[in-house]
Formats: C-alpha cells, structure tokens, sequence
C-alpha cells in the first residue's frame, strides 16, 4: 500500500522558536497533500490543502503566516509552525492523495511547546 | 449540526463479539465513505471506502452505507484485542470536491 512518512515524529521546542514538519510520499506522487491537527480525543482538524507547485488553501480561522506550507514536490511537503507558542502543542499529521478518494495518512508529529 | 456525527465511545466489548460502528450525516452530496482506523499515537489508516449505498466485505469487516437515511455502518466480526483503536468515518462528495469530512471517532475497546 501507499506509504506516508513524517518527520520529527516527536519534537519539544522552546516558545518563541519555529518548527518544520516534512511529509513524504514515498512510493506513490501526491498532487494534493492535508495537513491535519488532532486534540486528544477529538477528530482530525483540517488546516490546509496543499498542492504542489501551488500556495496552500488555508481552513477559516488557521493563520497562513503561522503556519507556512510549502509543497515543493510531488513527494514532499512540509509544515512551519512559526513562532510556537504552548497552544500550539499538539499532534500534527499530514496525508497525501493518490487518487480521487484514497487519502493515506502519516504517522503524525507531537509538537510541544513549553 | 455536525455534517458527520459520531458518537466518541468508548464502545466495550468481550474478544469474540460483533462490533457495530455508526455514524449518520446531513449532507446529501455525500457520495464517498471511508473508515479509517487509529491507533492511539499513530495517523488514521484507511480500512474501507465505499462509493454510493450497498454493502462492501473484507475480511472480518463489512461497511454498509445506506443513503436513504444518511446513516453508515462498520461491522467488525469475532473481534481480537488487537482491534482496539479509535475508528473514524469520513465521507466526501462527488464531482471536483474530494476534501472528506471526518467524524470524531469512536474509541473502541475489545477486552480478553
């Protein structure tokens, strides 16, 4: 099957620095890549899609110049969490689509901020 | 009103039982559906898709969809231990739209 990875699978990093979360689509090309937030016990938050060669579609209420997307390839995209601030601790999780319905996910990013 | 209700659970049941996951919708549009599976920690795995209503078999698993009443269905026969996960549905319309709208998840526990 289609394989998603991500890394850091998990990063600590003090407030008021940046993180970048890559996702990789390694054995299929992704025109069309998610990025999700989850909170414990709560669904998949979609923040943005991301098309390659193109800028990001940003969710209502997510802030494009925080959280600055770049999706360079058709296997790659990655996620910059600018200026973290403790709420924006959580786990992030991208996903990549291979064709019209099938979207495979990544294993997610524990992002804490302290 | 969510477009896709789940109820979270936890849904507790002895190794061996049937398993009955629901979600109902509010969209009519809705013509994909999908259950994923997720482990806790882990990101949500594709289990089932289905397109349109009718009854889809794989394995221990059976996804029904039934349209009319905008109500859809993962049935998980002889469950192992192993199945305890959070399963979420999705479900996503036809035509340029693809962006699936997720359920909450249903956190399932199967206990030897």
């Amino acid at each position: 099957g289609a394989v998603v990875s991500q890394h850091p699978s998990r990063v600590i990093c003090k407030s008021g620095t940046s993180v970048k979360i890559e996702c990789r689509s390694l054995d299929f090309q992704a025109t069309t890549m998610f990025w999700y937030r989850q909170f414990p016990k709560q669904s998949l938050m979609l923040m943005a899609t991301s098309n390659e060669g193109s800028k990001a579609t940003y969710e209502q209420g997510v802030e494009k110049d925080k959280f600055l997307i770049n999706h360079a390839s058709l296997t790659l995209s990655t996620l910059t969490v600018t200026s973290a601030h403790p709420e924006d601790s959580s786990f992030y999780i991208c996903s990549a689509r291979a064709n019209n319905y099938e979207q495979y996910f990544g294993p997610g990013t524990r992002l804490t901020v302290t | 009103q969510k477009e896709v209700e789940q109820d979270p659970g936890p849904l507790s049941v002895p190794e061996g039982a049937i398993v009955s996951l629901n979600c109902t919708y509010s969209n009519s549009a809705f013509q994909y559906f999908m259950w994923y599976r997720q482990y806790s920690r882990k990101g949500p795995e594709l289990l089932m898709y289905t397109y349109s209503s009718g009854n889809k078999e794989d394995g221990r698993f059976t996804a029904q969809v039934d349209k009319s009443s905008k109500y859809i269905s993962l049935f998980i026969r002889d469950s192992q231990p192993s199945d305890s996960a959070t399963y979420l549905c999705a479900m996503s319309a036809g035509g340029g739209s693809y962006i699936p709208t997720f359920g909450r998840g249903t956190s399932l526990i199967v206990h030897p």
